[in-house]
């Protein structure tokens, strides 16, 4: 079967670095694709992995290894506003086909 | 603000009835696809057109239709619907066809069905 797994909660604390992985189980594997959204709002795009190895984008940075099946998204300098879900999600057939997003891993941040 | 725009906001209706969801895409995107998240699903991809042809179809019931106009606009259509249905509806879109391209999310359609 085809599946994406992340963890459904984590909490770190303010200024710490925190990873939140995802694995996959699929067949037509194109990519990975990171999203955020907080409370009631709309998903916003944070990364985009189609080769292995690191992206990094200012405080974030994604990663991926195919031969693992499994990527993951780290977050450095964690501030309140992170505080949101976050979700991976896989492209497939050669990017042809749509997202298909993981169940979201809630991130909440402590004081 | 994404530059996404959709209509109405929130939507109260009756199983069985007919709804349309519309959504205007940023100025210049040819891509746009339409999600519904809910509490049990999560984030599922219905269905994407691309300069105003399907490109791709996900999770999309035969019970909706969607369709994207020459002005690039788009209308997700449920139908006889079902309890089941309430969800957030959302609409996104991109400059390119592939979905590994950025992609854009609106604010969201709330529909309940009562």
């Amino acid at each position: 079967g085809q599946s994406l797994e992340q963890p459904s909660e984590v909490t770190a604390v303010e200024g710490a670095i925190v990873q939140i992985n995802c694995t996959y189980q699929t067949s037509g594997f194109y990519g990975l694709s990171w999203y955020q959204q907080h409370d009631g709002g709309a998903p916003t795009f944070l990364s985009y992995n189609g080769l292995d190895g690191l992206e990094e984008t200012g405080r974030f940075s994604s990663f991926l290894s195919r031969s693992d099946s499994y990527g993951y998204l780290l977050l450095q300098e964690l501030q309140m506003k992170d505080s949101a879900s976050y979700f991976c999600a896989w492209v497939s057939g050669g990017g042809a086909d749509g997202l298909t997003f993981g169940k979201g891993t809630h991130l909440i941040i402590q004081p | 603000d994404s530059g996404v725009t959709q209509t109405p906001k929130h939507l109260i209706t009756a199983t069985g009835q007919r709804v349309t969801l519309r959504c205007s895409p940023r100025s210049g995107d040819l891509s746009v696809y339409w999600y519904q998240q809910s509490l049990d699903q999560g984030l599922q991809f219905l269905i994407q057109y691309y300069n105003g042809e399907e490109r791709a179809k996900g999770n999309i019931l035969e019970r909706f239709s969607a369709q994207q106009f020459p002005d690039l606009h788009s209308e997700l259509n449920l139908s006889s619907l079902e309890l089941g249905d309430s969800a957030l509806y959302f609409c996104a879109s991109s400059g390119a066809a592939a979905a590994y391209n950025e992609q854009f999310f609106g604010p969201g359609t709330r529909l309940t069905v009562l």
